[in-house]
């Protein structure tokens, strides 16, 4: 079953660096997604993605976050400076079908 | 933008009994999809389950099955024959279809210990 990869699983960074987060979507599917979710918190969504282009982005996704598409396979998302309270898990997802979600396994990202 | 409540923060249920994890959600749409995903320990987020709004009849997978009443606002999951691998997060989602993203709103979790 086709799967969506994150790398890594486990980053720790400095506050104040600078993150990518790195995702492979299913190859035929179009929309991608990241998703945050704070420890022992609701999953909330950060920003949608279609046709090299953004197509929704939450209030959490302000101007420090950024999304890319840069090989027509890998979906990263970047943090220009990390701030402790962007510890959470990120999950990438890419949908093919109206319904067909696939999320990928997470990363970890811890800000000391 | 959708609201989406789970009511029950931790569940509690012995090997091979039923649980039943209750889901609310508030929306004027007509058309809908609705989910139900478990997060084990690992943190990946698993599908259990579907339902499309403009269907009657309840969803259901294996040991899982929803109550579906649309006009109640009202989503909750089964889990039927509970086993240890069941031990996991349960999260409720709402998308509708009608927006531009299909993005997915979610509950706050309902926690869900299986005990042997």
């Amino acid at each position: 079953e086709p799967e969506v990869t994150q790398t890594p699983s486990h980053q720790v960074t400095q506050m104040g660096q600078e993150v990518i987060l790195r995702c492979v979507p299913i190859s035929n599917h179009l929309y991608f997604y990241w998703y945050r979710q704070i420890l022992g918190q609701k999953v909330e969504f950060l920003v949608s993605f279609y046709n090299n282009e953004i197509s929704e982005k939450s209030e959490i996704f302000d101007d420090q976050f950024s999304v890319e598409r840069p090989d027509g396979s890998n979906f990263t998302l970047k943090i220009r400076s990390t701030k402790l309270e962007d510890s959470a898990m990120y999950f990438c997802a890419s949908r093919g079908q109206i319904y067909g979600y696939t999320f990928g396994s997470g990363t970890r990202l811890t800000v000391v | 933008a959708q609201t989406v409540t789970q009511s029950q923060p931790e569940m509690s249920v012995q090997e091979a009994e039923t649980v039943t994890l209750s889901c609310t959600y508030d929306t004027s749409e007509n058309n809908y999809y609705l989910f139900w995903y478990k997060q084990p320990p690992s943190r990946q987020m698993i599908l259990v389950i579907r339902q499309e709004a403009y269907k009657q009849q309840n969803a259901t997978e294996n040991r899982f099955s929803v109550n579906f009443q649309k006009a109640a606002k009202s989503f909750s999951l089964k889990i039927s024959d509970s086993q240890l691998g069941d031990t996991a997060m349960y999260f409720c989602a709402f998308m509708n279809p009608r927006s531009n993203d299909y993005k997915l709103s979610f509950g706050a979790g309902t926690t869900v210990t299986v005990r042997a």
